[in-house]
């Protein structure tokens, strides 16, 4: 079972800020996915990235997979409260396998 | 489309007792899926359904763990002699497709499950 790493675990910030988080791996992933969970709820995609090297922006969220697909990030722009909530990324854990492996998850609040 | 809902959303059981949780899928889904998510974690792969057959099992899920997708359609998961360590939030997902790579999953909002 490949192991996704994310970091940081929690992070706050002021409304208006900007922030990265980040998904490591020493797996080569044919595609990854990032999901925010609110408390309380089950996660919802935002994105799935399939390309060495690819870039998706999402309103203010761009997501980029790494040249060589063993990591990726996440960039917010002028964070707002709204998008506080636990950012998971996740792969399907192999060639085969419907088994989709999540990291812990990094924990961001924005404060007014 | 109603989105994937389960029930109950929260369950609390003494230790030894015997648990089940429902999940209905998003209609025309044929792939459903378990998790389960304790606190500081991320969701942990339980089981996967593709119509009634259930193709792959977590190594780590322990035989006190069934479930069943008899039609196809709504989904069970049973824990039986419950023990505090099973206290964690059991999510349900389903897609539709062929269930290899860049799938979308759509998350229930979970059973949250507290063993005393």
């Amino acid at each position: 079972t490949q192991l996704l790493e994310q970091s940081p675990q929690f992070l706050s910030i002021q409304e208006g800020e900007n922030l990265t988080v980040y998904c490591n791996s020493s797996s080569v992933f044919s595609s990854l996915q990032w999901y925010r969970q609110e408390p309380g709820e089950g996660p919802v995609l935002l994105v799935t990235v399939v390309t060495g090297g690819e870039v998706k922006k999402l309103k203010r969220l761009t997501f980029q997979f790494g040249d060589a697909r063993k990591d990726s990030s996440l960039h917010i722009t002028a964070a707002q409260p709204g998008d506080t909530g636990l950012y998971l990324c996740a792969a399907y854990s192999g060639a085969g396998s419907y088994q989709l492996t999540f990291g812990k998850g990094t924990k961001l609040s924005v404060i007014p | 489309d109603t989105g994937v809902s389960q029930d109950p959303r929260h369950k609390i059981t003494k230790r030894g007792q015997n648990v089940t949780f429902r999940c209905d899928p998003i209609s025309e889904h044929n792939r459903l899926y378990w998790y389960r998510q304790t606190l500081g974690q991320g969701p942990e792969f339980l089981t996967y359904f593709q119509n009634e057959a259930q193709l792959e099992k977590s190594r780590l899920l322990s035989d006190r763990f069934s479930a069943e997708r008899p039609k196809g359609s709504f989904s069970t998961l049973e824990i039986q002699r419950t023990e505090q360590g099973d206290s964690a939030m059991y999510l349900c997902a389903s897609a539709s497709g062929t269930g290899k790579g860049a799938d979308t999953q759509y998350f229930g909002p979970g059973t949250r499950l507290t063993v005393l």
